[in-house]
């Protein structure tokens, strides 16, 4: 397939647990986007790269987030000692250039994570 | 407050019966006004992007307009399908210019339920 996935599909933690989610954009899309949608909301914002460069980070809640994209393709997105309120679906975008704000982003079925 | 709003909240309408939502938003100045269409367990696909200047685009049975001055946006559905049952997202993409970055902000969305 040719569009964006994403690994695992769901995931359910018990608070406190590290997780780490992933991403595989469209191959060549230099652009990468992390959202949180909370159930019955909007995605918002949490990271965007620039090949491997993380260029915006403003989006993350708090120092417990980490994502990372080593070679410019595959993303990991990491949630670590896991609240309640980190529960929802997040999901992976990615645009083929730069410009990721004109250019059309493409996005993954997303990871719905569950902390108990 | 949110800088999209879109109404309703939720739709139900019969099948072959057209509908319209509605955006507003404060993002300004932007880029370009995306309408995203995302079922169930899916991540969003995009129908429209415009840009500032335009002030119709069309998509199958999908057409998006824009008033830039009213800051306003409708998404018109002709002959629905039970398949068009799903949320519609209005997404403002913020002007480069202003610092917005690649940042897209998302409405919460608009539930549309088709019925027999």
């Amino acid at each position: 397939g040719a569009g964006v996935s994403q690994s695992p599909r769901y995931k359910v933690a018990k608070r406190g647990q590290d997780v780490a989610l992933r991403c595989d954009p469209i191959s060549g899309h230099v652009s990468l986007f992390w959202y949180q949608q909370a159930l019955g909301q909007g995605p918002e914002f949490l990271t965007y790269f620039q090949n491997e460069a993380q260029l915006d980070k403003s989006g993350l809640p708090s120092d417990r987030f980490f994502a990372e994209r080593p070679e410019g393709s595959v993303s990991t997105l990491k949630i670590q000692r896991t609240q309640q309120e980190d529960s929802a679906v997040y999901l992976c975008a990615s645009s083929q250039s730069q410009r990721g704000n004109i250019d059309e982003q493409f996005f993954g079925p997303g990871t719905r994570l569950t902390v108990l | 407050k949110n800088q999209v709003e879109q109404s309703p909240q939720s739709l139900i309408i019969l099948e072959g019966k057209n509908c319209t939502l509605q955006c507003n938003y404060t993002v300004s100045p932007f880029s370009n006004l995306r309408w995203y269409k995302q079922d169930t367990g899916r991540g969003p696909v995009s129908l429209t992007i415009m840009t500032f200047s335009e002030n119709t685009k069309s998509n199958g049975r999908y057409t998006a307009t824009l008033d830039a001055d009213t800051k306003q946006s409708s998404l018109h559905i002709t002959a629905s399908q039970l398949s068009d049952s799903a949320s519609y997202i209005c997404v403002v993409s913020p002007s480069p210019f202003t610092g917005g970055g690649n940042k897209l902000t998302f409405g919460t969305g608009t539930q549309l339920k088709v019925e027999l």
